[in-house]
């Protein structure tokens, strides 16, 4: 597509259960990222995809995150058992490859 | 490890004044360096990128940015806001060997009319 596309681009949970952020990046990016932005926190990594490489998982807050990439295009990242400090924009991006990425809208994630 | 600082979380500034918001960043190696905006409920866009050569950089929307790295700095300028600069500014660093960009916590543009 010409952009990075997120849905939804809004959700309103309940506490503890699971919710689905879909990304669908730039056709032709390798590179995928997630990143969470709250209030007054600036832009926190969460995990990066490139082409068919062990993604980089490195800043998933805790065992509740997890993403998936399938056929090296949309990624799902997934939140179980979401918690009230879950709530944020959820960030992605996509690139050809370093450096310089391309975002999504995001998806504003509430839970009450 | 790779961070970012941005010392000023607001900055005021009349429109038609001048405009530099401050970043310092950390980083192990060669970096290269990003300033993105983010106006009110909306995505981030890319104002301007260095990864060598000439250390004053050109952007968008009349931005420009100077790397210093003797002081590890990545300053923004412009020299004449207009009121539609009002917006969130993150600069970024990240290299050749990481292929994740690590953002400062942004500072908030308001323009006094």
């Amino acid at each position: 597509g010409a952009g990075v596309s997120q849905s939804p681009s809004n959700k309103v949970t309940e506490k503890g259960k699971d919710v689905e952020l879909r990304c669908d990046p730039i056709s032709g990016h390798t590179a995928l990222y997630w990143y969470r932005q709250s209030l007054g926190q600036g832009l926190e990594f969460l995990i990066y995809f490139q082409g068919n490489s062990a993604p980089d998982k490195s800043g998933l807050p805790s065992d509740r995150f997890s993403a998936e990439r399938t056929g090296g295009s949309v990624s799902t990242l997934t939140i179980q058992r979401t918690q009230q400090e879950d709530s944020a924009v959820y960030l992605c991006a996509s690139s050809l490859g370093h450096p310089g990425y391309t975002f999504g809208s995001g998806t504003r994630l509430t839970v009450v | 490890a790779q961070s970012v600082t941005q010392p000023d979380i607001h900055i005021t500034v009349s429109e038609g004044a001048s405009l530099e918001l401050r970043c310092n960043y950390s980083y192990g190696a060669t970096p290269y360096l990003f300033w993105y905006v983010q106006s009110p409920g909306q995505g981030l866009q890319l104002l301007l990128k260095y990864f060598s050569g000439d250390t004053l950089v050109q952007g968008i929307k009349g931005f420009e940015a100077e790397f210093k790295r003797s002081q590890s700095s990545f300053n923004l300028r412009k020299p004449s806001v207009h009121w539609s600069d009002a917006a969130e500014y993150f600069c970024a660093v990240g290299g050749e060997r990481d292929d994740k960009i690590i953002f400062g916590k942004g500072t908030r543009l308001h323009i006094l009319p």
